[in-house]
């Protein structure tokens, strides 16, 4: 299994509603990344998990909070957020944080808040 | 600070025809330089990697990029256009902070 598989592809929300973005990979990696992309914009990191512990936070909002619950999987929990939030959240892995053999990206979730 | 810059935000070319996409870097130690592309609505794909073992590296799809020190340059060619190279196409450096930074990326058209 050589892929990230993110969940769901699609997501609309309103400003009050809670939501999980799912990110899931069997590939033995133990780095895992969230990037947050807007349209014809490269994409910004938000997150770095290494061996399941967060060791980069991008000053991103606590509406937004990533969980790593095993080495395989990876989740964004959203909360109250705002309509300029709306973006393509994508997840990465690489073998490990500090390799250098490159990342291997998840199709993304499409997120439109309303 | 490591940062990359990618020279034309859009680059048309005739199928058939040489691709090159310009990138250039800012790093005080030696880089570590990645090629990726987007095709619309998808994630990104490693194209190529340049880790100090060679100064031209070879990737998929047919792409290859040399890396040049004295011109701090990194820039992605392929010899002979085909429609499906139609993408955007992002250069980036790991930083000494182990953060992979983007460029701000450059969209190929291939005219039939």
């Amino acid at each position: 299994d050589t892929e990230v598989t993110q969940t769901p592809k699609h997501l609309v929300m309103g400003m009050t509603n809670k939501k999980s973005l799912k990110c899931e990979q069997h590939m033995g990696h133990r780095a895992m990344y969230w990037y947050k992309q807007k349209a014809k914009k490269p994409p910004e990191l938000m997150f770095v998990y290494s061996y399941e512990k967060l060791s980069i936070n991008e000053s991103v909002p606590s509406r937004f909070s990533p969980e790593c619950p095993n080495s395989s999987l990876l989740n964004l929990h959203l909360h109250a957020l705002q309509p300029e939030d709306s973006a393509l959240y994508l997840c990465a892995s690489s073998v490990t944080g500090s390799d250098y053999y490159g990342y291997t990206f998840g199709s993304g979730t499409r997120l439109t808040v309303v | 600070a490591q940062s990359v810059t990618q020279l034309g935000s859009h680059v048309s070319v005739s199928e058939g025809a040489l691709v090159l996409l310009r990138c250039n870097y800012s790093s005080s130690v030696p880089p570590y330089l990645f090629w990726y592309v987007q095709y619309p609505n998808q994630g990104l794909q490693l194209l190529l990697k340049y880790t100090s073992a060679a100064t031209l590296v070879k990737g998929i799809n047919g792409f290859e990029a040399e890396f040049k020190k004295s011109e701090t340059s990194f820039h992605l060619t392929k010899p002979s256009a085909h429609m499906s190279d139609a993408a955007e196409y992002f250069c980036a450096v790991k930083t000494s902070y182990d953060k992979v930074i983007f460029g701000p990326g450059t969209s190929l058209s291939v005219i039939p």
